[in-house]
């Protein structure tokens, strides 16, 4: 049984551009979470997604940044016109209910030139 | 609002001596508690957490916390570090009802000395 597996594992963009990272969950998780760590700090919290739906997104940024978790396929966090300040890992979790233990992936590293 | 702080961002101990790794939190209904392990380009992966039961959990790796409400803290300790214990650490606080929407410390990265 797989893992969490986020792609890509590092992602370079220049300022402006789009990035899509890509979350695929364990099997049999339908709960899918997004954490974005910046240099030196924790993990903080984005979005909280079943499956077609968003159930929580306190933690994203108001412009830019989106997360959709699809019937088919994995669940995307899109950043538009990214800025220097996007640079960070990116974590997904996946969890098969609500209150049951997170599972994370390796992470998506994006650097922002 | 729940919050957690890790004293120390850089813990050295030599190899074979106990390991402390301290974390308080705040928050204003009993709150379930985790420690994280990452190891260098994985994923967390958890260690142990608190749910209101025993308050000496046992982990993996013959890591175990304690609980301490009136010191509001869940520090990390292991009697004897191993090499192999060398990672960032991260504890982490969510009320006990609802999502897994944690709250994490800022880490504490541990190295061991040979």
């Amino acid at each position: 049984n797989a893992g969490v597996m986020q792609n890509p594992r590092h992602l370079v963009r220049r300022r402006g551009q789009e990035a899509r990272l890509r979350c695929s969950p364990m099997k049999g998780h339908s709960h899918v979470y997004w954490y974005r760590q910046l240099p030196e700090e924790g993990l903080k919290f984005m979005v909280y997604l079943q499956k077609e739906n968003i159930i929580d997104e306190s933690g994203m940024p108001k412009e830019r940044f989106s997360a959709e978790f699809p019937k088919e396929g994995p669940s995307i966090l899109r950043i538009q016109q990214v800025v220097r300040g996007d640079s960070a890992a990116y974590f997904c979790a996946s969890s098969p209910a609500t209150n049951e233990k997170l599972f994370f992936g390796s992470g998506t590293q994006l650097s922002v030139l | 609002a729940q919050s957690v702080t890790q004293l120390g961002s850089h813990v050295s101990v030599s190899e074979g001596a106990l390991v402390l790794l301290r974390c308080n939190y705040s928050s204003s209904v009993p709150p379930y508690l985790f420690w994280y392990v990452q190891y260098p380009n994985q994923g967390l992966q958890l260690l142990l957490k608190y749910t209101s039961a025993a308050t000496l959990v046992k982990g993996i790796n013959g890591f175990e916390a304690e609980f301490k409400k009136s010191e509001t803290s869940f520090h990390l300790t292991k009697p004897s570090a191993h090499m192999s214990d060398a990672a960032e650490y991260f504890c982490a606080v969510r009320p006990n009802q609802g999502a897994q929407k944690l709250v994490f410390g800022q880490g504490t990265r541990l190295t061991i000395n040979p």
